[in-house]
């Protein structure tokens, strides 16, 4: 039982180059999550999915898209990186929105030259 | 809007001493709260859940206050080891469903020396 997965861990991109961040969980979740996490700002909310099939907008959701692309497996895409998405990201899941709690990934160190 | 926030933002201890982690929110019509505990470069470790209905929740050392109407919850930390070293991290649900996307305070960053 791996928990809560995300690749790559790292990665360095190009300020227009776009790149897929991966997550996948194998606690039979429901729902799952999207936040950036910057010194200073504590956690924030991208993009959430409360169940298979449908994604919803956290707080700050500009400049990126996400995919439920099934139970086990959410992604955010970047299309056009910019210097302001240099972050560090973590994925998380929980088996419902309201009461349970969250499990995190150990998180996407992504810089935007 | 709702606001969570951590005092202090930093905290350095002596090994056996025990403490408590401040985490204040201003709208008090919250589903729920939970203490994470974050390891430098690490994801986030859920603590404790406390629901709106209970007033504490524990676990081990650690034992979590809530106080709805004053808008406080408190992290207690008995006989702390250098091995909780870490940042704390506190974050509330604003309701069910479709609201219940968490709000997290900045945390508190522990220090426990030997």
């Amino acid at each position: 039982n791996a928990g809560v997965t995300q690749t790559p861990k790292f990665q360095v991109l190009k300020t227009g180059q776009s790149m897929t961040l991966q997550c996948a969980q194998d606690m039979n979740h429901n729902s799952m999550y999207w936040y950036r996490q910057d010194p200073g700002m504590g956690l924030r909310l991208i993009y959430y999915s409360a169940s298979e099939g449908t994604t919803d907008k956290g707080e700050v959701p500009n400049g990126y898209n996400v995919s439920r692309l099934n139970k086990r497996e959410f992604s955010l895409r970047l299309e056009s990186a910019a210097p302001s998405q240099t972050s560090v990201y973590f994925c998380a899941s929980s088996g419902t929105v309201s009461t349970e709690t969250q499990y995190f990934g150990p998180g996407t160190r992504l810089l935007v030259l | 809007k709702q606001e969570v926030t951590q005092i202090p933002a930093a905290l350095s201890v002596p090994e056996g001493e025990n403490l408590v982690l401040n985490c204040s929110f201003t709208d008090s019509a919250i589903y729920n709260l939970q203490w994470f505990r974050q390891d430098p470069g690490k994801g986030l470790t859920s603590l404790l859940l406390i629901q709106s209905s209970q007033r504490e929740q524990t676990s081990g050392r650690l034992n979590a206050s809530l106080d709805k109407s004053s808008g406080r919850s408190t992290l207690y930390i008995a006989a702390s080891q250098p091995g909780d070293s870490a940042t704390y991290l506190c974050a509330v649900r604003r309701g069910g469903g479709s609201q219940g996307n968490l709000i997290f305070g900045k945390g508190t960053k522990l220090s426990v020396k030997p």
